[in-house]
């Protein structure tokens, strides 16, 4: 399995400009989680999906961002217009039906840049 | 609401050597799962080992094993005969047991360098 696979791995964007962030989980993982890291907020969760469905959104800073996941292998996170604050690494993670107790399987993360 | 704490920012070992990192949570609940996150400078989140709050036993994962008190709520976790490859940002992880609880609450991260 090629494990969680994010792109792009680095995005530089100009203030203002729209970004999509991509995000292909395990097959066969029923739940999608997005993180945001930041240096002085640590790992935050943005939104989390079950079974494609948004089931907790509270984390999502603002209306600025959304997400969505389309069917069960494809999921993006859009953030427009972005600001300079949105700049931080993207992760978005996978696990399977009744797994995330055993931990979650995490992307290699996309590290965003809002000049 | 649940909290994990990281002491130690940084933390540096010699390569062969033993280290232990730190982590403490505060939580009302009997039920709970622990983890230990590496993220090398890959940037990569790699799961090292986790732990049931209802098993007494400590986990142990070849060169990582955890030492877990749950008076205490504290949950460190050992490297033995440490490598370079081991040079990396630690994160201790928590979450509840509750079904339909799937958010981990994750500390700030103790870096750990390996010093040849």
């Amino acid at each position: 399995d090629a494990g969680v696979i994010q792109s792009p791995r680095h995005e530089v964007t100009e203030m203002g400009q729209e970004v999509t962030l991509r995000c292909k989980p395990i097959s066969g993982h029923n739940s999608l989680f997005w993180y945001r890291q930041t240096m002085m907020r640590g790992l935050e969760l943005l939104i989390y999906f079950n079974n494609n469905v948004p089931i907790d959104d509270s984390g999502m800073p603002e209306d600025r961002f959304s997400a969505k996941m389309p069917n069960a292998s494809f999921s993006t996170l859009k953030i427009q217009p972005s600001e300079p604050r949105d700049s931080a690494v993207y992760f978005c993670a996978s696990s399977g039906r009744g797994q995330v107790r055993y931990g979650y399987t995490f992307g290699s993360g996309t590290r965003l840049t809002v000049v | 609401a649940q909290t994990v704490t990281q002491s130690q920012p940084e933390m540096s070992v010699q390569e062969a050597e033993t280290v232990t990192l730190s982590c403490t949570y505060d939580t009302s609940e009997s039920d709970y799962y622990l983890f230990w996150y590496k993220q090398p400078p890959s940037r990569q989140m790699i799961l090292v080992i986790r732990q049931e709050a209802y098993k007494q036993q400590n986990a142990t994962e070849n060169r990582f094993s955890v030492n877990f008190q749950k008076a205490a709520k504290s949950f460190s976790l050992k490297i033995s005969d440490s490598q370079l490859g081991d040079a990396a940002m630690y994160f201790c992880a928590y979450r509840s047991e509750g079904s339909g609880t799937y958010k981990y609450i994750f500390g700030t991260g103790t870096r750990l360098k390996v010093l040849a």
